[in-house]
């Protein structure tokens, strides 16, 4: 079974400054598609930034951007310019490339990360 | 254009009842997916929806069912409730069932439920 680990509990950043969010998992999986969602107080759980495994390039949505590392299995998510309103729980997601049963495949999420910015 | 929306937003409920949450998908998704979300965890996989049949479940007991209707819009039943629970039900939204694994699942704000 896959399992997705996220051990960091909580972080803090200064405003402006970069910070780099830790994610490993396990699969025996080469196909399959990564995520970060951030949760803010308000609960609505925010896609970030997504990754498919067979792509090398590292994905980058704005000041987000992602470390992934297929071989180490690890996809660490670095902020850069932090902001106050970047404040909330993010979560690290996996999710299998493959078609089991004809589902599209359900999210596996680590415990996630509580980060806070300081102004 | 609307995002995946859920009612209620708060639910109290004691032991043994019944409850029955909402969940309309986004404009253009047909699939919809349950999480629970505990208090502290991260959101376990609940089951999941398309074509108005469940297409997969997670680790969770009978006591939890759903129903897909032709609009998309889903409907997640707990029966019997027990205080464990008490936790936050995200709804996801997604495209095109199986044959689209590469779809983003798109949440809605959840509901909370407390069984006291």
């Amino acid at each position: 079974a896959q399992t997705v680990t996220q051990s960091q509990p909580e972080m803090s950043v200064q405003e402006a400054e970069t910070v780099t969010l830790s994610c490993t998992y396990d699969t025996s999986e080469s196909d399959y598609y990564l995520f970060w969602y951030k949760q803010p107080p308000s609960r609505q759980m925010i896609l970030v930034i997504r990754q498919e495994a067979y792509k090398q390039q590292n994905a980058t949505e704005n000041r987000f951007s992602v470390n992934f590392q297929k071989a180490a299995k690890s996809f660490s998510l670095k902020i850069s310019d932090s902001q106050l309103g970047d404040a909330a729980m993010y979560f690290c997601a996996y999710r299998s490339g493959m078609n089991y049963g004809g589902s599209q495949g359900n999210l596996i999420f680590g415990k996630g990360t509580k980060l806070s910015v300081k102004p | 254009d609307a995002g995946v929306t859920q009612s209620p937003t708060h639910l109290i409920k004691t032991r043994g009842q019944q409850v029955t949450l909402r969940c309309s998908p986004k404009s253009g998704h047909d699939t919809v997916s349950w999480y629970q979300q505990a208090l502290g965890q991260g959101p376990q996989f609940i089951f999941q929806y398309y074509e108005e049949e469940e297409r997969q479940r997670g680790n969770f007991p009978d006591r939890f069912s759903g129903h897909q209707f032709p609009n998309y819009s889903s409907e997640l039943n707990v029966n019997a409730l027990l205080l464990g629970d008490s936790a936050l039900y995200l709804c996801a939204s997604s495209f095109g069932g199986a044959g689209w694994v590469q779809e983003t699942q798109y949440f809605g704000p959840g509901t909370r439920l407390l069984v006291l």
